[in-house]
């Protein structure tokens, strides 16, 4: 497709289970963030991918989240023993990986993640 | 203090006005300031960027950036309902990595015909 992917659309989840969240950046975008973004607020930086490795990480809130993108491509974005307050959209944005572009970020249709 | 600071609004104005969207931001050292829309329901989706003191215009809408003032704005001429939507300001702080936006917490614009 032509633009970011990210699935599944929702996901219901038990406090306590475990989630993970793909996304499938823009083809040739070699950078792709993860934000969330809670009802009313702006979108939150989690985590910054620079091919296949995390060059930032600073946003994850804690060590039950964690990100991976092995090939450089896909990532997914994985949430251990979940909790209500991990009730988010969680949205996936690429761009390009050259001077002047990394503000222009195409972003995903999101996952919206509720923990009951 | 937040980093990048808006009105959440709601602003209403009516069809064919000019609706006026300020943000303020804390990291004086800020270089990048990008403007998102996002209708409801939907993602950020970018409509404008600036990197220097000044306007920048992009068919209807006017980016205007004053980094004494640490402010910046987003003019929107001959607003149309089409228009309403949550406008999401953001920042690249400096020293911040590579595209690590921060974002405001979002203005909601209604246009009212």
């Amino acid at each position: 497709g032509a633009g970011v992917s990210q699935t599944p659309s929702n996901k219901v989840t038990e406090k306590g289970k475990y989630v993970e969240l793909r996304c499938d950046p823009i083809s040739g975008h070699t950078a792709l963030y993860w934000y969330r973004q809670s009802l009313g607020q702006g979108p939150e930086f989690l985590i910054y991918f620079q091919g296949t490795g995390a060059a930032d990480d600073s946003g994850l809130p804690n060590d039950r989240f964690f990100a991976v993108r092995p090939e450089g491509s896909v990532s997914t974005l994985k949430i251990q023993r979940t909790e209500r307050g991990d009730s988010a959209v969680y949205l996936c944005a690429s761009s390009f990986q050259r001077t002047g572009s990394s503000g222009k970020q195409f972003f995903g249709p999101g996952t919206r993640l509720t923990v009951l | 203090q937040k980093e990048v600071e808006q009105n959440s609004g709601p602003l209403s104005v009516p069809e064919g006005a000019i609706a006026s969207l300020n943000c303020t931001y804390s990291d004086r050292g800020s270089q990048s300031f990008f403007w998102y829309r996002q209708y409801s329901g939907k993602s950020p989706e970018l409509i404008m960027f600036i990197y220097s003191n000044g306007d920048k215009e992009d068919g209807r809408f006017t980016a205007q950036l004053n980094k004494a003032s640490q402010y910046v704005s987003l003019l929107i001429r001959d607003s149309q309902p089409s228009d309403s939507a949550t406008y999401l300001c953001a920042v690249i702080a400096m020293g911040a990595s590579y595209g690590k936006l921060t974002f405001g917490q979002g203005t909601i614009l209604t246009v009212h015909p």
